[in-house]
């Protein structure tokens, strides 16, 4: 069975900081993974997925995520926050079939 | 990129009655879509899986004659809460499979039952 685990529901960071949102799965099976971010009272919008080709992934917003399979890790990453990052950010795994599993989300704050 | 819509956004109603929730697929044909349901502060939680012209796939504990789910058209799907009740109260979220199997979601009705 495929899961995702995302460590810290809350992460603070100042503008132009690094972001570091962490993300590590289970699969019985080479995963598809996929990380969304949510703005208040809104639907989920994709940042990125990893597909099995590339391990370094690029999306939208400057965000980057980087596949490890030696450590079951697909943290998401942007070299320098904006005020305009500040959302929740989810990080998901396809299921059998093609229904996500997401994780428990984690709540950015960009102070100024 | 692709769009999905909801309508409507946010609806209250008395405990009761029933509410349909749509869920289209604006510039893409989805052959699936999905519900999702989702309580302040907490992540999505798949109820159902709903496939274009066949019965809707529902997840554990998800009561299907509570929440009917519809997929008439390769871009519509829609989303029924009967007698809906206080504790139905939620942010109901669909997605739409695109050919490239990605789920774009739409940006979900805000359920409130009195």
């Amino acid at each position: 069975a495929q899961s995702v685990t995302q460590l810290g529901s809350h992460v603070s960071v100042s503008e132009g900081a690094l972001v570091l949102l962490r993300c590590n799965y289970s699969s019985s099976v080479p995963p598809y993974l996929f990380w969304y971010v949510q703005y208040p009272n809104q639907g989920l919008q994709l940042l990125l997925k990893y597909t099995s080709a590339a391990t370094l992934v690029k999306g939208i917003n400057g965000f980057e995520a980087e596949f490890k399979k030696s450590e079951t890790s697909f943290h998401l990453t942007k070299p320098s926050a904006h005020m305009s990052d500040a959302a929740e950010y989810f990080c998901a795994v396809r299921k059998a079939g093609t229904a996500l599993i997401f994780g428990k989300g984690t709540t950015l704050s960009v102070s100024s | 990129g692709a769009v999905v819509s909801q309508h409507p956004s946010w609806v209250i109603c008395k405990s009761g009655t029933s509410v349909k929730i749509e869920c289209r697929s604006l510039d893409f044909q989805a052959t699936t879509m999905f519900w999702y349901r989702q309580f302040p502060k907490q992540s999505l939680m798949l109820m159902a899986t709903s496939n274009e012209g066949s019965k809707a796939t529902y997840e554990q504990g998800v009561e299907k004659d509570k929440f009917l789910i519809n997929h008439a058209s390769l871009t519509l799907s829609t989303l029924t809460v009967t007698s809906a009740h206080p504790e139905d109260s939620s942010f109901y979220i669909c997605s739409a499979l695109d050919r490239q199997e990605t789920q774009y979601f739409g940006p979900g009705t805000r359920l409130l039952v009195l």
